[in-house]
């Protein structure tokens, strides 16, 4: 079974800088598809950004990218630039593409903290 | 085009009674998922239902929890004579068909159940 691990449980950065969150991920398959949400106060679930494991280049919105590597089964979060609007819980979930492809398994999720 | 909408998004019960939680997929989708999301964890798979259909059922409870999604209406999730231990953020996403695999999954806002 696949499985997704978030061994940070708090982060705090200080505005304007960048931070890393960590994940890692257990599976068999080949193909499968790699997201980032955060989760703000208003706990409104938010896709920050998405990554295909077929696809060799890390994915890249605005101030946020991913350092994808595939071989360690790592999938980390960068934020460039912090702001305090990043302040929220991000979790790190993978989807298969075969047995139960529709469903996301989650991390535990790593609370960031922005210092003013 | 207006995003998955949930509701209520706080709900409050006591011990015995029934919770109803309701959800509107996005136009155009014709995917629903519910998962829950217990306090300070992530996200755990419920259930996946399609119109009038439900395709896995696998993380539901297999007492008091049933999940419907009617041709006509928002999909229902239903627990009957809740327990202190069903208090949780109960999210739903929707997506418009599994046959694009990876495409994206997209959450509502969450409804928060208290059992008192």
């Amino acid at each position: 079974a696949q499985t997704v691990t978030q061994s940070q449980p708090e982060m705090s950065v200080q505005e304007a800088e960048t931070v890393t969150l960590s994940c890692t991920y257990d599976t068999s398959e080949s193909d499968y598809y790699l997201f980032w949400y955060k989760q703000p106060p208003s706990r409104q679930m938010i896709l920050v950004i998405r990554q295909e494991a077929y696809k060799q280049q890390n994915a890249t919105e605005n101030r946020f990218s991913v350092n994808f590597q595939k071989a360690a089964k790592s999938f980390s979060l960068k934020i460039s630039d912090s702001q305090l609007g990043d302040a929220a819980m991000y979790f790190c979930a993978y989807k298969g593409t075969v047995d139960s492809n529709y469903q996301l398994i989650w991390g535990a999720g790593t609370k960031l903290i922005i210092k003013p | 085009n207006a995003g998955v909408m949930q509701n209520p998004r706080h709900l409050v019960r006591r011990r015995g009674q029934e919770a109803r939680l309701r959800c509107s997929p996005m136009k155009g989708h014709s995917h629903v998922y519910w998962y829950r999301q217990l306090p300070e964890e992530g996200l755990k798979f419920m259930v996946y239902l399609q119109k009038e259909n439900i395709i896995d059922e696998s993380g539901m409870p297999k007492e008091r929890f049933s999940a419907e999604f009617p041709k006509e209406g928002p999909s229902i999730l239903r627990i009957q004579q809740v327990v202190r231990g069903d208090s949780a953020a109960y999210f739903c996403a929707s997506s418009p068909r599994l046959g694009i695999s990876g495409n994206t999954i997209y959450f509502g806002e969450g409804s928060w159940l208290t059992v008192v």
